[in-house]
């Protein structure tokens, strides 16, 4: 089955630094990679996502890359506000299946 | 407008005992349902996902259990509940097609 790592852990920036946060997938199949955000005790909620036809996709401060060649993919946040704290996931889809990385809880000291 | 409902918000429930989380949706026909669970500082992973009526797929063996009676109705349980089985279970749909996965608000289990 599909295995995703993600990586950092955690991850401390200073406001206005980037942030990046990468993840593998194990199962080549897999064609579409959305990321999420979770904030403190609610839902986790969609924030971008990229299919297996593109390589990278941007909205604003944050930015996807994929290489399905080496089967990773990373989220970028630039410009980093208080408010970008949170856990970030990714995940990867195959057929129905949809797994997801262990999190990444992200701080943003002021 | 398509909507996730999922009950409760909170549980605590002794050692041993069943348990029933349900999960319904509003607004779409034939959702892809999938139950995760996310233990304290752990990722999200998934339990259960069902592609139709009576259709579930288990990733990880252990004792709970899976049930899809209704097409937007989906429904985790256990027979008797162990301590490790606390955490933070969510439930979420989504189209078949390549696109967001929706969650519930989530049911946070305390097994005492």
């Amino acid at each position: 089955g599909e295995n995703v790592e993600q990586h950092p852990s955690t991850l401390s920036v200073q406001e206005g630094d980037s942030a990046v946060i990468k993840c593998t997938y194990s199962d080549s199949a897999s064609n579409y990679f959305p990321w999420y955000k979770q904030e403190l005790g609610k839902r986790p909620q969609l924030i971008i996502d990229i299919r297996s036809n593109v390589g990278e996709k941007k909205d604003q401060r944050i930015a996807v890359t994929l290489n399905k060649t080496a089967k990773h993919f990373s989220l970028h946040i630039t410009e980093t506000q208080p408010e970008d704290s949170a856990v970030y996931f990714c995940a990867a889809k195959r057929e129905y299946k949809l797994s997801f990385g262990a999190g990444t809880t992200v701080t943003v000291r002021a | 407008s398509q909507t996730i409902h999922q009950w409760p918000a909170t549980l605590v429930q002794p050692v041993g005992s069943p348990l029933s989380l349900e999960c319904t949706v509003e607004g779409t026909s034939n959702p892809n349902l999938y139950w995760y669970r996310q233990a304290a500082g752990r990722g999200l992973q998934l339990l259960f996902y069902s592609v139709g009526i009576g259709q579930i797929s288990s990733e990880v063996p252990q004792n709970l259990s899976a049930s899809r009676p209704q097409d937007r109705q989906f429904i985790l349980s256990s027979k008797k509940l162990l301590l490790s089985d606390s955490g933070f279970y969510l439930c979420a749909w989504k189209r078949t097609e390549n696109t967001e996965a929706f969650f519930g608000q989530g049911t946070r289990l305390t097994v005492v």
